[in-house]
């Protein structure tokens, strides 16, 4: 596609359920990164993926997220258990390389009640 | 660690006044790369610049203009003759690798 494609854009869920969140990223990028943006934290790294490479999960706030990425194109981030701190707009970004500029989808606002 | 820290939470201007946005970072890395990000109220963030650490050249694109002094670890961005739709949070930003630090955003308020 011609951007970054995150689906759903709005997501409410009840605490406690799992979510899944999706990201298609731009066609031949093969870096793929998620972020979270909420008010408290502003801008955090969570996840990112570079080709092959085994993904660098060091920015994951706990064992209840996970994310993966298939075929090297689409990833999914999965928040299991949810809680009410998870509430957040999720951001995907995808950059043609590891040190290109990331071109970020318009996000997935989580709302968890 | 890294640190990236935007001093201003909040810049308003009059229509085509000039704005500057400071950010300051910190890194122990030799190789990094400085970036500016532009939020609009829709939510997207858009690139405008990057730089990386072995180039302070510092450029002017149309109406914007950075100031990369490595000395001072500080990476100004300057829009010229700001306009309504510059209203906007900008968010200056560290990397490598992917593995963006940003900084807590300025908002930026254009009134005609």
């Amino acid at each position: 596609g011609a951007g970054v494609s995150q689906s759903p854009s709005n997501k409410v869920t009840e605490k406690g359920k799992d979510v899944e969140l999706r990201c298609d990223p731009i066609s031949g990028h093969t870096a793929l990164y998620w972020y979270r943006q909420s008010l408290g934290q502003g801008l955090e790294f969570l996840i990112y993926f570079q080709g092959n490479s085994a993904p660098d999960k060091s920015g994951l706030p706990s064992d209840r997220f996970s994310a993966e990425r298939t075929g090297g194109s689409v990833s999914t981030l999965t928040i299991q258990r949810t809680q009410q701190e998870d509430s957040a707009v999720y951001l995907c970004a995808s950059s043609l390389d590891t040190v290109g500029e990331a071109f970020f989808g318009q996000g997935t606002r989580l709302t968890v009640v | 660690a890294q640190k990236v820290t935007q001093a201003q939470t909040e810049i308003s201007v009059v229509e085509k006044e000039d704005v500057t946005l400071d950010c300051v970072y910190e890194t122990r890395d030799t190789t990094y790369y400085l970036f500016w990000y532009k939020q609009p109220p829709s939510g997207e963030l858009v690139f405008l610049i990057r730089r990386n650490s072995f180039d302070e050249q510092n450029e002017i694109s149309g109406r914007y203009s950075w100031n990369f002094q490595k000395s001072t670890s500080s990476f100004n961005f300057t829009i010229t003759a700001s306009q309504v739709v510059d209203s906007a949070v900008y968010f200056c930003a560290l990397g490598y690798w992917g593995k963006l630090q940003f900084g807590a955003g300025t908002q930026v308020v254009v009134t005609p």
